[in-house]
């Protein structure tokens, strides 16, 4: 089974809009990662946020991690076009250094 | 740096055939990582690589797929023989890593299709 969890699914929004995505896991994490798909491409690493930090801040991108609640949420603010992509978060399992995905949040902003 | 580089990028292939998929990962990385991106299970971990070495196969499906990574610039997954549930998008991926999880860089990766 997938260690994180990605909600929602999809989420269709408007240009100028923020974008708020959440990652859920099972176990403890050293750290949890967001990654950016374009179709057909490669997976884009976005930001890495430690156990032990509970936000933050890349550009437009902000993380929060509530390891409490085993849960992590990804906010773009000001979404643009070119926002439009799947996002994904990865775990390590607690140390297993193995990385887990979870199946994303296909994201598309409307012009 | 060229990042990770995958070949073919797409292939196409008659059930029963053998495929070989090819990845160079960055240079300096200690790490390869090859991925299986489906809409049904999202994306999976076949197996991984530290220093040329297998470290976890548990996500290779069966006996049909096999890896290797003969020096710290090359690795290869074969499947022998393929079947059309073995369609997918297939990633390679690398870092410098091993104690700790650390930022991934993708390949573009290489599109399967069995007929």
């Amino acid at each position: 089974s997938q260690q994180g969890e990605e909600d929602p699914q999809a989420l269709s929004i408007q240009e100028g809009e923020n974008a708020t995505m959440n990652c859920s896991y099972k176990t403890s994490i050293n750290n949890l990662q967001w990654y950016r798909q374009n179709s057909g491409r490669g997976l884009v690493h976005l930001i890495l946020i430690r156990s032990n930090e509970r936000e933050k801040h890349s550009g437009r991108l902000r993380v929060t991690l509530d390891t409490s609640k085993k849960s992590s949420s990804l906010l773009i603010t000001a979404s643009r076009a070119a926002d439009t992509a799947s996002y994904f978060c990865a775990t390590d399992g607690g140390g297993s250094y193995i990385p887990t995905f979870g199946r994303g949040t296909s994201l598309i902003v409307h012009p | 740096d060229a990042g990770v580089i995958q070949s073919p990028r797409h292939e196409v292939t008659e059930m029963g055939q053998e495929v070989t998929l090819r990845c160079k990962p960055i240079s300096g990385h200690n790490s390869l990582f090859w991925y299986r991106q489906t809409m049904m299970r999202g994306l999976e971990l076949l197996i991984y690589f530290n220093n040329n070495v297998p470290i976890d196969d548990s996500g290779m499906p069966e006996d049909r797929f096999s890896a290797k990574m003969p020096n710290a610039s090359f690795s290869t997954l074969k499947i022998q023989p393929s079947e059309p549930r073995d369609s997918a998008v297939y990633f390679c991926a690398s870092n410098y890593g091993g104690a700790v999880f650390n930022e991934q860089y993708f390949g573009p990766g290489t599109r399967l299709t069995v007929t």
